[in-house]
């Protein structure tokens, strides 16, 4: 069945360095969209990736979505202590007709001052 | 744009009680809306997908005699966790879309249930 894999689980850096979570898709997803949740809080849709290759960038965040569109990768560069939090990326398999979302794991950031 | 609330933040019960929890969207309509359950450090589980009118569709696994669903506007779903246990405690977030397969799911602030 659908599967979305997203690694690594936790991630623990220092400010200021940089942070990569990535998600891969046992199948062709028609998008991908990444949330953020804070702890104690909700899933907050950052961006959602539709076109294969497409990059996408806000701020100090870098979205990719692969060529098969079946993966796609989160960059935080310069990481700051308001990162932290939890990113899952969601995928809408291609040919949906209900628009459920699979989404991974998630990856918990931490970030040191 | 695009709120979602939820309705109510936390909830207390004895065990064997109902619970019902509201999520609305407040400036859109949803044509879809999305039930989730998470527990603490762990990814979403999808629940059920409703659609306005017609009967949620459930995971495997859920059953659909204990979580009610009802959709009866584009505006308002409702999950009513039936004779509730310990076992449901968690936090549960529902989400909207507009067009299903099109439209971003924004997600309610959750409900955290604790069943006593």
């Amino acid at each position: 069945g659908q599967q979305v894999m997203q690694i690594p689980q936790y991630q623990h850096v220092q400010e200021g360095e940089d942070f990569t979570t990535y998600c891969n898709s046992s199948t062709t997803l028609s998008n991908i969209q990444w949330y953020k949740q804070r702890p104690g809080g909700h899933p907050v849709f950052l961006i959602q990736l539709v076109k294969s290759g497409e990059v996408k960038k806000q701020k100090r965040l870098t979205f990719q979505f692969g060529e098969a569109k079946k993966n796609s990768s989160l960059h935080i560069t310069a990481t700051q202590t308001t990162d932290v939090g939890t990113y899952f990326c969601a995928g809408l398999p291609r040919g949906s007709t209900l628009g459920r979302l699979y989404f991974g794991r998630g990856t918990q950031l931490t970030v040191w001052p | 744009g695009a709120v979602v609330s939820q309705h109510p933040s936390r909830v207390i019960c004895k065990s064997g009680t109902s619970v019902k929890i509201e999520c609305r969207s407040l400036d859109f309509q949803a044509t879809t809306m999305f039930w989730y359950r998470q527990f603490p450090k762990q990814s979403l589980m999808l629940m059920a997908t409703s659609n306005e009118g017609s009967k949620a569709t459930y995971e495997q696994g859920v059953e659909k005699d204990k979580f009610l669903i009802n959709h009866a506007s584009l505006t308002l779903s409702t999950l009513t966790v039936t004779s509730a246990h310990p076992e449901d405690s968690s936090f549960y977030i529902c989400s909207a879309s507009g067009l299903a397969g099109v439209e971003t799911q924004y997600f309610g602030p959750g409900t955290r249930l604790l069943v006593l």
